[in-house]
């Protein structure tokens, strides 16, 4: 069971848009920032939005992210075939001393 | 641009003690920012951080495996290791290791290494 909640399937057209959520608690998402993670089939995760709502260079600005109390969202936009992927949201944990990850969400492009 | 390696065995038997190396190439495991952690995933499930260690030795595990575990850090080999004893079936994963800053989540991953408990 993972510690972050999130929805365990998306899906959306090529072109269309989707949002993945994700949600925590006050010891995670309530006091630190949320990061989404990408992993396609057989590879280690790549990380896709940091402190939230920031994009490392690389990353198309189709993907977003936002917080909001305890909850935090990923949205693509303009959804490629490319896109379909496992996405994680983690977090921070102040409890634990360590982030804590989401149970993933597979994106199904139809 | 930072890289890091795992390198161990994949095949480990029940009840004996796995252990992994991971190596960090271009960029110093000697940082004073950085955090070096295990992270582990279970076939068709999800991440799972196992725990980390500073450059100075200080380390911080996961309750759910912190009886079992050990990380640690040789900064004369610019390399941080893991050691899980005791192993189940339920250890098989593929094993990830990680740079993080305290308060964040890891920014850089290795490639991973799968690890299989069976005898």
């Amino acid at each position: 069971q993972s510690v972050l909640t999130q929805s365990p399937s998306a899906s959306g057209t090529p072109g269309q848009g989707v949002t993945i959520s994700c949600s925590g608690s006050s010891s995670n998402i309530g006091t630190n920032t949320v990061d989404w993670f990408q992993q396609l089939p057989g590879m280690a995760p790549k990380l896709l939005i940091y402190r939230s709502n920031q994009r490392p260079s690389g990353v198309p600005d189709r993907f977003s992210g936002s917080k909001s109390d305890t909850s935090a969202s990923l949205a693509i936009s303009g959804l490629q075939s490319e896109d379909e992927a496992d996405y994680y949201c983690a977090a921070w944990d102040d409890s634990l001393h360590g982030p804590v990850f989401g149970g993933g969400t597979k994106l199904t492009v139809l | 641009q930072l890289q890091l390696q795992e390198s161990g065995p994949g095949l480990v038997r029940p009840s004996e003690t796995l252990s992994l190396t991971c190596t960090v190439s271009r960029g110093s495991i000697s940082s004073a920012r950085y955090y070096w952690g295990w992270i582990r995933q279970p076939p068709g499930r999800g991440l799972e951080w196992i725990g980390s260690v500073f450059f100075t030795g200080k380390t911080y595990y996961n309750p759910s495996v912190k009886s079992r575990v050990t990380v640690s850090v040789d900064t004369s080999r610019n390399q941080f290791s893991l050691e899980l004893t005791s192993i189940t079936a339920t250890d098989t994963a593929a094993y990830y290791c990680a740079r993080h800053l305290w308060g964040d989540g890891p920014d850089v991953w290795g490639q991973g290494t799968t690890v299989t408990v069976s005898s």
